[in-house]
């Protein structure tokens, strides 16, 4: 079965620094989907970024980057120059080829520091 | 806003109780998923409808049952509930359940139904 680790309960990051979340999933597929999933207290579920497994290039979109490293199955995202909006829990997710069942980490809560 | 929406946005009930939790998609949207989040379980998939026919099934209950209507909106229903039922239950809603040159498509989730059982 598959499954997804974020072996961060919290982390936290001063304003305008750079942090990076890490999540590790187990897989026995080839082809697959990986998100990070925002939730800030508002509970709303904001996709950050994702990564096609089949692409070797990293995912970016603005401030938010990935590092997926294929062979050791880890998708860690960095954010960079954080801002106090980035304070929230992410969560890590994972999809299947054939399927489009979202399976989730447990998630990391992120505190951002003025 | 991710262009989908869900009623109520906090319910309480008691044990015992049923309750219809109601999504509707963006538009546009076919596929219709609804995840469960609750402290101890963490974000569970339970259910996929695409265009009105259920396309898979995860970790959903036998007192849990969902329906997606012809204008594409959906409901899960809830039944003889129970303390641990107590959670944030997501609808999420993406084009299609596969798109047709085999990438994946993207969940958009709604800002969840909270659901209080005493």
């Amino acid at each position: 079965a598959q499954t997804v680790t974020q072996s961060q309960p919290e982390m936290s990051v001063q304003e305008a620094e750079t942090v990076t979340l890490s999540c590790t999933y187990d897989t026995s597929e080839s082809d697959y989907y990986l998100f990070w999933y925002k939730q800030p207290p508002s509970r709303q579920m904001i996709l950050v970024i994702r990564q096609e497994a089949y692409k070797q290039q990293n995912a970016t979109e603005n401030r938010f980057s990935v590092n997926f490293q294929k062979a050791a199955k880890s998708f860690s995202l960095k954010i960079s120059d954080s801002q106090l909006g980035d304070a929230a829990m992410y969560f890590c997710a994972y999809r299947a080829d054939n399927t489009d069942k979202l399976i989730f980490g447990t998630g990391t809560r992120l505190q951002v520091f003025p | 806003d991710s262009g989908v929406t869900q009623t109520p946005k906090h319910l309480i009930t008691a044990t015992g109780q049923r309750v219809t939790l109601r999504c509707s998609p963006r538009s546009g949207d076919l596929s219709v998923y609804w995840y469960q989040q609750s402290l101890d379980q963490g974000l569970q998939f339970l259910i996929q409808y695409y265009n009105g026919e259920e396309r898979a099934k995860g970790n959903i209950l036998e007192r849990f049952s969902a329906q997606q209507f012809p204008d594409l909106h959906s409901e899960l229903n809830l039944s003889s509930l129970e303390l641990g039922d107590s959670a944030l239950y997501f609808c999420a809603s993406s084009v299609a359940w596969r798109l047709a040159n085999g990438n994946t498509d993207t969940q958009y989730f709604g800002p969840g139904t909270r659901l209080t059982v005493l």
